[in-house]
């Protein structure tokens, strides 16, 4: 069966620094989310994406954070400046049809130092 | 707005003994979509089963099934028989039909220990 995939499991950085969370979609599937989870706290939408462009993004996407589809394949996440509250894991969703379930990648955990 | 509330936090239980867990939603949608995930403690999700809001039929799959009531806006999931293997945190979420971006709300989960 079709899975997203996402890479790394684990990043670890320096505050202040970037990082790119890479997400490969299921192929034919059109519309792409980026979820965050706080260790203990329930599951935060970040962004949705269709189109190759930003459907919805909740308050908590500032403008630290931004998303792309560089290669039609590929789906990723940025935070240009980390910070502390950013430690978190984060999924990456994809789903053919905006109603339908999501297939989320098993996540990659963020661990901001 | 949309909400969600799983209001039991955490629930024990002894294996064999079922358990149900409790969602309850809030939306102004008519029509919306229901969901329920299954988080093991290796942190993936996992989609477990989709509800339509016009389908009030409930749902057996296995040991899990779905108890949908839209007079209650209610969601519940049973497991009959747990075991072990159950011991996850268990999220409801909603997909509001206004959301055509299909932004999912969650709850904010139900840790389900499952004692041998």
């Amino acid at each position: 069966e079709p899975e997203v995939t996402q890479t790394p499991s684990h990043q670890v950085t320096q505050m202040g620094q970037e990082v790119i969370l890479r997400c490969v979609p299921i192929s034919n599937h059109l519309y792409f989310y980026w979820y965050r989870q706080i260790l203990g706290q329930k599951v935060e939408f970040l962004v949705s994406f269709y189109n190759n462009e930003i459907s919805e993004k909740s308050e908590i996407f500032d403008d630290q954070f931004s998303v792309e589809r560089p290669d039609g394949s590929n789906f990723t996440l940025k935070i240009r400046s980390t910070k502390l509250e950013d430690s978190a894991m984060y999924f990456c969703a994809s789903g053919q049809i905006g109603n339908q379930p999501q297939h989320f990648g098993d996540g990659t955990r963020l661990s901001i130092l | 707005a949309q909400k969600v509330t799983q209001a039991q936090t955490e629930i024990s239980v002894v294996e064999k003994e079922d358990v149900t867990l409790d969602c309850v939603y809030e939306t102004r949608d008519t029509t919306y979509y229901l969901f329920w995930y299954k988080q093991p403690p290796s942190g993936e999700l996992v989609f477990l089963i989709r509800r339509n809001s016009f389908d009030e039929q409930n749902e057996i799959s296995g040991r899990y099934s779905w108890n949908f009531q839209k007079s209650t806006s209610s969601f519940n999931f049973t497991i009959t028989a747990s075991q072990v293997v159950d011991s996850a945190v268990y999220f409801c979420a909603l997909i509001g039909e206004q959301d055509n971006a299909g932004k999912s709300t969650f709850g904010d989960g139900t840790t389900l220990t499952v004692k041998p």
